[in-house]
């Protein structure tokens, strides 16, 4: 079936650290690939994106990179500020619904 | 736009009690999910409408919960009776043909079950 592995939360950073947040999928066909963001006491936004391999999502700094031959997805931040502290969930279409990841919590720290 | 919005944003209710979530989507999104998000379990999808029917249910738990789509502008779930492992946040997410970019997520209800 179709489903959506994320490493085990919490990650904790300082301020200005790299950060990967690591995805896998597995999927019939070819899904679309996504990555959402949940800010402490409110629903899930969409950060990013991409529909094909080898295509880069990226969107306020995060980037993620659809990988066919590594059914992978990781998310990356070149240097995170403590308003990134969140909740990431990484996530696949399927036909007409997405299918979501545990989530990985991040904690940045002054 | 307001959003997709839910009622209410908490709710703490006795052990046996019927609980009503309800949501509003976005005007002009024809696909409506509800799902649950928990520590233990992460986000689950239980249910989803696209113009109104029903198409999967089969993330619903039990018999205990129902959903419901009377029209374009309205959803609820409901459980009956509550019991305490029911407590968790529920989201309603509305998009247009399920499109995973255009999906708008409520603030959610925090379910307390006591």
């Amino acid at each position: 079936g179709n489903s959506v592995t994320q490493m085990e939360g919490p990650v904790t950073l300082s301020e200005e650290a790299f950060l990967t947040i690591n995805c896998t999928y597995t999927a019939t066909g070819y899904p679309s690939l996504f990555w959402y963001v949940q800010y402490p006491g409110e629903g899930l936004q969409l950060l990013l994106k991409a529909t094909k391999a080898d295509d880069k999502g990226s969107n306020k700094g995060f980037e993620a990179t659809y990988r066919k031959e590594t059914t992978s997805f990781h998310l990356e931040k070149g240097s995170v500020q403590v308003s990134d502290s969140a909740v990431y969930f990484c996530a696949l279409s399927h036909t007409d619904k997405l299918i979501f990841g545990t989530g990985t919590r991040l904690q940045v720290f002054p | 736009d307001a959003g997709v919005i839910q009622s209410p944003r908490h709710e703490v209710t006795e052990m046996g009690q019927e609980v009503t979530l309800r949501c509003k989507p976005i005007s002009g999104h024809n696909s409506l999910f509800w799902y649950r998000q928990t520590m233990m379990r992460g986000l689950e999808l239980l249910i989803y409408f696209n113009n109104n029917v029903p198409i999967d249910d089969s993330g619903m738990p039990e018999d205990r919960f129902s959903a419901k789509m009377p029209n374009a502008s309205f959803s609820t779930l409901k459980i009956q009776p509550s019991e305490p492992r029911d407590s968790a946040v529920y989201f309603c997410a509305s998009s247009f043909s399920g499109q995973g970019e255009r999906y708008t997520f409520g603030s959610g209800t925090r379910l307390t079950v006591v």
